[in-house]
């Protein structure tokens, strides 16, 4: 157990749908990021916040976003969404804002159908 | 972005062998990690490995920065170490982007 939690582990949702995952990272880490693990892409870096700000920014789509709250915790939004964004989502959380060790999450597998 | 190759793609093994995995990077890096994705899906940390050696068990891993590669030794191989080994590697600006390769997808037989 890595300390790191998503919610929830499985979503079913319809094409047109808007989704919310959650992520608490583990306790101490200030750093979290998102990935997304799809047959096609493999495993891409979505997004990094640091204490509740905006720290990197990857191949992340114009209608996904994130945000860090105070107490740190994440929450990946996904909208309007299409069969293509049918995927495993990790958060991972590290301690800091530098090149640091990540720990990841168990997932939250989203299918759109 | 940096470019991620691993090699090979897939390997089969006989319970009890040897084998080193390999992963080759396009630029210069921070951080650099290797993961054991099991068959449930979960990311297991099994290096931080930017530069040097580390050993854990009957696995090691050494990257030689300055050549732009990372070993992954896995000895006397067991049927639970079947899976997916991923070797990312991340770049450190104002934030730290992280690239992964394509995996290594290990079998090992009884």
């Amino acid at each position: 157990d890595s300390g790191v939690t998503q919610t929830p582990k499985h979503l079913i949702t319809a094409t047109g749908q808007r989704v919310t995952l959650r992520c608490s990272p583990r306790s101490g880490d200030l750093s979290v990021y998102w990935y997304q693990q799809s047959l096609d892409q493999g495993l891409q870096f979505l997004i990094q916040y640091y204490n509740g700000e905006e720290r990197a920014k990857g191949n992340i789509l114009e209608r996904f976003s994130a945000q860090q709250f105070p107490d740190l915790h994440s929450e990946l939004n996904l909208s309007s969404l299409e069969l293509g964004d049918s995927a495993l989502y990790f958060c991972a959380s590290s301690d800091r804002g530098g090149p640091d060790e990540q720990f990841f999450g168990p997932g939250t597998r989203l299918t759109v159908l | 972005g940096i470019q991620v190759e691993q090699s090979p793609p897939d390997l089969i093994l006989q319970e009890g062998a040897n084998s080193t995995l390999r992963c080759n990077f396009s630029d210069s890096v921070n951080n650099l990690q290797w993961f054991h994705q099991n068959p449930w899906g979960q990311l297991i940390n099994l290096f931080y490995i930017p530069s040097g050696t580390k050993q854990n068990g009957r696995l090691s891993a050494t990257t030689v920065a300055t050549e732009r590669y990372s070993l992954l030794y896995i000895s006397s191989s067991q049927t639970t170490d079947s899976g997916v080994y991923f070797c990312a590697v991340g770049v450190w600006n104002t934030g730290n982007q992280f690239y992964f390769g394509t995996g290594t997808s290990l079998t090992v037989i009884p």
